[in-house]
């Protein structure tokens, strides 16, 4: 039984640069959420999606956007990337409906030079 | 919005003794609380839950208790073994909302001294 994956597992960009970041989810599971985790810091939330829908969003600017897929999987997409933007991004799977876990994928590397 | 606050941020503890982590969350309607540990390089993983309506939840080694009205939740550790050394974070939800978005503490670094 595969688990969430992501790609890819490292990614060095240029200021001002756009990012895309890609996540499959557990098979069966139908929401997808986002997180970014700055070194010596717990995962931020910055969107979730279930059916394709946008459920929430944290508070990151609007150079942050997501979508998901007919087959559940999901983009990250980060535009006019800024060095603080360096970080860990962690794509979670949930089955959805009235379950709650939530289980993450091994992250993209994230590196702003 | 929710506020997580976790504590102590380093814990080193003899191989074989107790560890406990504790937490504190801000918005009374959170009903959901996690437990992810973080070894150096790897996902979180889901170590232990616990739900609003539960007062304690034991699995093996690791135990979660919660408590509704201090709003304060911890993570307990018995007879604890190299392997459990990783970061260790809390987390809050409130699921009826509509959004899933988990909120974390900062961390708490667990060592295991053999």
């Amino acid at each position: 039984d595969a688990g969430v994956t992501q790609s890819p597992t490292h990614l060095i960009k240029t200021r001002g640069q756009h990012v895309t970041l890609r996540c499959s989810p557990i098979s069966g599971h139908k929401s997808v959420s986002w997180y970014q985790q700055v070194l010596g810091q717990g995962p931020q939330f910055i969107f979730q999606y279930y059916e394709k829908e946008e459920r929430g969003r944290g508070n990151f600017p609007d150079r942050f956007s997501a979508r998901q897929f007919p087959n559940y999987s999901s983009e990250l997409n980060v535009n006019a990337l800024l060095l603080g933007d360096s970080a860990l991004y962690l794509c979670a799977s949930k089955r959805g409906g009235g379950f709650y876990e939530q289980y993450f994928g091994p992250g993209t590397r994230l590196t702003v030079t | 919005g929710e506020n997580v606050e976790q504590h102590p941020s380093t814990l080193s503890v003899q191989e074989g003794d107790s560890a406990v982590i504790k937490c504190t969350y801000s918005d009374s309607a959170s009903n959901y609380f996690p437990w992810y540990k973080q070894e150096l390089g790897k996902r979180p993983q889901l170590i232990i839950d616990i739900r609003s309506n539960v007062g304690e939840k034991k699995d093996q080694r690791i135990a979660v208790t919660l408590n509704k009205t201090a709003k304060h939740f911890s993570l307990h550790i018995t007879e604890t073994q190299p392997e459990d050394s990783a970061v260790y974070f809390c987390a809050a939800l409130y699921s009826g909302g509509g959004a899933d978005g988990l909120t974390f503490g900062k961390g708490t670094h667990l060592i295991i001294q053999p």
